[in-house]
């Protein structure tokens, strides 16, 4: 079964600094990778997905993550952080043919200081 | 606005009760997904209706319920409720022919159990 590891409970960055949250999956095959974003008492937003293709891929809110097979990870990242982005960032894992339901990471937190 | 709709919004009840829990999906989504996320948990996954027939099951304890009306909106039953039932529930949907990852997620239901 496919799993989702994210080493990094909080991080904390500073406004205008740059951002990198770690993901690492275990699958047998290509997965289908994923990022949410939940702001505080809201529900998930996607921001960026993997399928196939380029291994670097381009998100919503700036946000882009880069795909290494040989590292089995999906890190997210972000040149420029603004305070607005504090949020939990989860990253997710679909196996198969894709139509298996989503397997989450437990989520980092991330604090952004002036 | 992801339009996914949940109700309620808060729900504080006793251990032993039974609530409902109500979602109706994004106009044209014909799948919905239940996910319970708690503090030690996480997101789990609970399980999956398609166009009203159940089409994926998680971790789902046998105390929970759910079905996918004609209209198809959804509802979460949970009954004999434990002090461990008290989560935030969200419900999620999709669009027709993407994988089971692109979810748009509600604001979620927040249970209490006392």
């Amino acid at each position: 079964a496919q799993s989702v590891t994210q080493p990094d409970i909080h991080i904390t960055v500073s406004e205008g600094a740059s951002l990198e949250l770690r993901c690492n999956y275990s699958y047998g095959a290509t997965p289908y990778l994923f990022w949410y974003v939940q702001s505080p008492g809201q529900g998930l937003q996607l921001l960026l997905k993997y399928f196939s293709g380029d291994t670097l891929v381009q998100g919503i809110k700036g946000f882009e993550a880069e795909f290494k097979r040989s590292q089995s990870s999906f890190n997210l990242r972000k040149p420029s952080v603004h305070w607005s982005d504090a949020a939990e960032y989860f990253c997710a894992v679909v196996g198969g043919s894709g139509n298996t339901p989503l397997v989450f990471g437990k989520g980092t937190r991330l604090s952004v200081i002036a | 606005d992801s339009g996914v709709t949940q109700t309620p919004k808060h729900l504080i009840t006793a251990t032993g009760q039974r609530v409902t829990l109500r979602c109706s999906p994004r106009s044209g989504d014909l799948s919905v997904y239940w996910y319970q996320q708690s503090l030690d948990q996480g997101l789990q996954f609970l399980i999956q209706y398609y166009n009203g027939e159940e089409r994926a099951k998680g971790n789902i304890l046998e105390r929970f319920s759910a079905q996918q009306f004609p209209d198809l909106h959804s509802e979460l039953n949970l009954s004999s409720l434990e002090l461990g039932d008290s989560a935030l529930y969200f419900c999620a949907s999709s669009p027709r022919g993407t994988v089971a990852g692109e979810l748009f997620f509600g604001e979620g239901s927040r249970l209490t159990v006392l």
